[in-house]
């Protein structure tokens, strides 16, 4: 069964610190899609990444950067120098097949707060 | 205008009333999907819509209903609530060509059933 894990539930640090938001993956598929979404304090979901299972070339987005280890099962998220606008829950999340499949699995969550 | 729109934003309700929560979008999208969040538990799915002739039941769909009116318009039914349905709902489109599940979200319907 493919399952998403966000251990950390909520991190608080101060503006200007590198954040990095874990999330672990499982399944049993060999292709499978992983996925990033940011949910601000206005509460609409909002697509940040989106990365397959044969490509795990790490991403860089501005700020942003996914690391993808399949070795760990691992699709991390760091946010680098953070802002007070970062301040959001953050969703990693999973489908499997060849990605035109009908599930998306959420993980539960976790919440950034960036204090000035 | 926002390109998914749901009504309503926010409803409170009594057990054993009937709800439908709408949800229209511009994107020309044919799928769509509706979702329900609640804390420490993220999103789940609760049905799902390739087209209009196509409904499909996602992982958590008994107490609730869907219609798909339009490729643009796709309802989510409570026929008679409960209080653990008491949830923020969201409904989401996607285009098969440009990457199923890359979702774009509507803003949310937040329901209370007291």
């Amino acid at each position: 069964a493919q399952k998403v894990t966000q251990a950390q539930t909520e991190i608080s640090v101060v503006e200007k610190e590198d954040v990095t938001l874990d999330c672990v993956y499982e399944t049993r598929d060999t292709t499978y899609y992983l996925f990033w979404y940011k949910q601000p304090p206005s509460g609409e979901l909002v697509f940040l990444i989106r990365r397959n299972s044969f490509d795990e070339q790490n991403e860089i987005s501005g700020r942003y950067s996914w690391n993808f280890q399949k070795s760990t099962s691992s699709f991390n998220f760091t946010i680098t120098a953070s802002q007070v606008v970062d301040s959001a829950v953050y969703f990693c999340a999973l489908s499997e097949g060849g990605g035109n499949t009908d599930k998306l699995i959420f993980g539960t969550g976790t919440r950034l707060q960036v204090f000035p | 205008d926002a390109d998914v729109t749901q009504t309503p934003r926010n409803r409170i309700t009594k057990t054993g009333k009937r709800i439908m929560l709408e949800c229209s979008q511009t994107k020309g999208h044919d799928r769509m999907y509706w979702y329900r969040q609640d804390p420490g538990l993220g999103l789940r799915l609760i049905y799902y819509s390739f087209d209009v002739k196509d409904i499909n039941k996602g992982e958590i769909s008994d107490g609730y209903s869907v219609s798909r009116q339009a490729q643009a318009k796709f309802s989510l039914s409570l026929e008679s609530a409960i209080p653990n349905q008491t949830a923020l709902y969201f409904c989401a489109t996607s285009d098969a060509d440009s990457g199923a599940n890359v979702l774009t979200f509507g803003a949310g319907s937040r329901l209370t059933v007291l």
